[in-house]
C-alpha cells in the first residue's frame, strides 16, 4: 500500500510569513494526526482528526495555527505568521482504525529565519 | 506535554551486542508502543503492547511493560549497523483522546 505522503519536503521561510503544508493519508484510513518534532525532541500531537472532525487540537498554538481536512480524506496544515520557534518538522500519521499503530509520512523539515 | 522518558538518552554499541532502552510514564496507559525514527525519516512503528500484557516478542525484539511501575523496556538483540535509529516509547491512554504521547527518544548508535 502507498504511505503517507506529505509535501514539501523541506521548507525555509522568514518569521511572520506563511506557510502550509499538506498530508494525503493511507487510502481508507480515517483518523489522521499532525504532529510537531523539535530537534533532539519527541513528536508532539499538535491536532488529530477523525473522518472531517477534530477529536482533539487541545496542543495547538491556535492563534497561529489552523488545520483543516476536508472531505475526510487529505489534510492541510498552516502557520500564520510563523515565529523563529515554529522550526520543527512536522509531521502527518494516519491510522484505521483507531488505536492502532500509527503510519507516519517522512515529514516536512521547516526552518524559520 | 511528553509522558514518556526514556533512558539513556544517548547509547553506543558494538554490533552483535543487545541493546536495552527504558521507559517510564505517569498516566494510566491503555497501551504503549515502540518505534524507530532513521534520521530525516518518519517513525516506523515496531511493537504495540497493551496494558493487561507484561511482555511481546517480535523478530529480534523484545518488548516488557510493568504497569505497577510504570515502565516498560525494549530489547534489541544481536544489533546489527541499520539499527542506528532513534527509538521512542509512546503511549495511548484509556481516555477519550486517541493521539500518542511520545517520550525524547533514545539514540542508539551500533558500531560495526
Amino acid at each position: 500500500e502507498a504511505g503517507v505522503a506529505q509535501s514539501p519536503r523541506y521548507k525555509i521561510i522568514e518569521k511572520r510569513q506563511s506557510v502550509a503544508f499538506w498530508c494525503n493519508p493511507i487510502s481508507g484510513h480515517a483518523t489522521l494526526y499532525w504532529y510537531q518534532q523539535i530537534l533532539g525532541q519527541g513528536p508532539k500531537l499538535l491536532i488529530q482528526f477523525q473522518n472531517n472532525g477534530v477529536v482533539d487540537d487541545s496542543q495547538l498554538p491556535k492563534d497561529r495555527f489552523s488545520a483543516e481536512r476536508l472531505k475526510g480524506v487529505d489534510s492541510t496544515l498552516k502557520i500564520q505568521p510563523a515565529k523563529l520557534e515554529d522550526s520543527a518538522v512536522y509531521l502527518c500519521a494516519s491510522s484505521f482504525p483507531t488505536r492502532t499503530p500509527l503510519h507516519f509520512g517522512n515529514g516536512t523539515r521547516l526552518t524559520v529565519t | 506535554s511528553q509522558q514518556g522518558e526514556e533512558d539513556p538518552q544517548a547509547l553506543s554499541i558494538q554490533e552483535g551486542e543487545n541493546a536495552t532502552m527504558n521507559c517510564s510514564y505517569k498516566t494510566s496507559i491503555n497501551n504503549l508502543q515502540w518505534y524507530r525514527q532513521n534520521s530525516g525519516r518518519g517513525l516506523v512503528h515496531l511493537i504495540l503492547i497493551r496494558s493487561n500484557e507484561r511482555e511481546k516478542h517480535s523478530g529480534r525484539l523484545r518488548v516488557t511493560l510493568d504497569t505497577s511501575k510504570k515502565s516498560s523496556s525494549l530489547l534489541i538483540t544481536a544489533s546489527r549497523a541499520a539499527d542506528t535509529a532513534s527509538y521512542f516509547c509512546a503511549t495511548q491512554s484509556g481516555g477519550g483522546a486517541d493521539g500518542l504521547t511520545f517520550g525524547k527518544g533514545t539514540h542508539l548508535i551500533i558500531q560495526p
